[in-house]
């Protein structure tokens, strides 16, 4: 069993749908990041979170420590959100390892 | 714009080249990371440079080659790949730990023949 299970690993949504992706992890962590991964490869930060609920636009990213839960969120989504979005926890045991998910792609049309 | 610049962006090498890949960030930040992401894989952490020297070396067999010799330069020597090393080459950096925001370069798409 992977330590960072991301789901859906795919999900295709119509434009304005609200979405949310899910991140559930196993071990103990200081801080839990968001990326988004379009096609060409480059990486962008959308969150860090270590509690609570974090809010940027139409992107939300709450977290349950106690569950070792977290979601992302897009309000009405738009097809330029159309990408892969990425969970990854910082192990608490280590200053540098990341321990990263799948992925879930996400496909939004018009 | 992330303010993290990989080169080049795109590579095609056979096994017997030496090639190198490189990373440059004008953020101030002290770590510095190269990631390996392969196809349908999740991203894996192979070094990891703090103030200049190397913390973490996750068993990455020796044809690959970290380099950083300031805090602003991160070098990926290769020499004698092999094709299953094919993948997209990630640098990263934070300002110090894994548990800071990270700001990722483009990659470098790397295909070994």
């Amino acid at each position: 069993k992977n330590e960072v299970e991301q789901s859906p690993q795919n999900l295709t949504a119509q434009e304005g749908e609200f979405i949310t992706i899910n991140c559930s992890y196993s071990v103990g962590i200081s801080a839990l990041h968001w990326l988004q991964q379009h096609p060409g490869g480059g990486i962008v930060s959308l969150f860090m979170l270590s509690s609570g609920k974090k809010k940027h636009g139409r992107l939300i990213a709450t977290i349950n420590i106690q569950e070792k839960h977290s979601s992302l969120h897009i309000t009405a989504s738009h097809p330029r959100d159309s990408a892969v979005y990425i969970c990854a926890v910082a192990d608490m045991d280590s200053n540098y390892q990341l321990i990263w998910g799948a992925g879930t792609k996400l496909i939004i049309k018009p | 714009e992330t303010g993290v610049t990989q080169t080049p962006r795109h590579l095609v090498m056979g096994m017997t080249n030496k090639k190198s890949l490189k990373c440059e960030q004008h953020l101030g930040h002290n770590a510095m990371y190269w990631y390996k992401q392969s196809a349908k894989k999740p991203l894996e952490l192979m070094f990891v440079y703090s103030l200049e020297e190397r913390v973490e070396n996750n068993s990455v067999p020796s044809r690959f080659s970290p380099e950083c010799p300031n805090s602003s330069h991160l070098f990926l020597h290769l020499h004698t790949l092999q094709p299953e090393d094919s993948a997209l080459y990630l640098c990263a950096s934070s300002q110090d730990r894994a548990n800071e925001k990270l700001f990722f370069g483009s990659g470098t798409q790397l295909s070994v023949l």
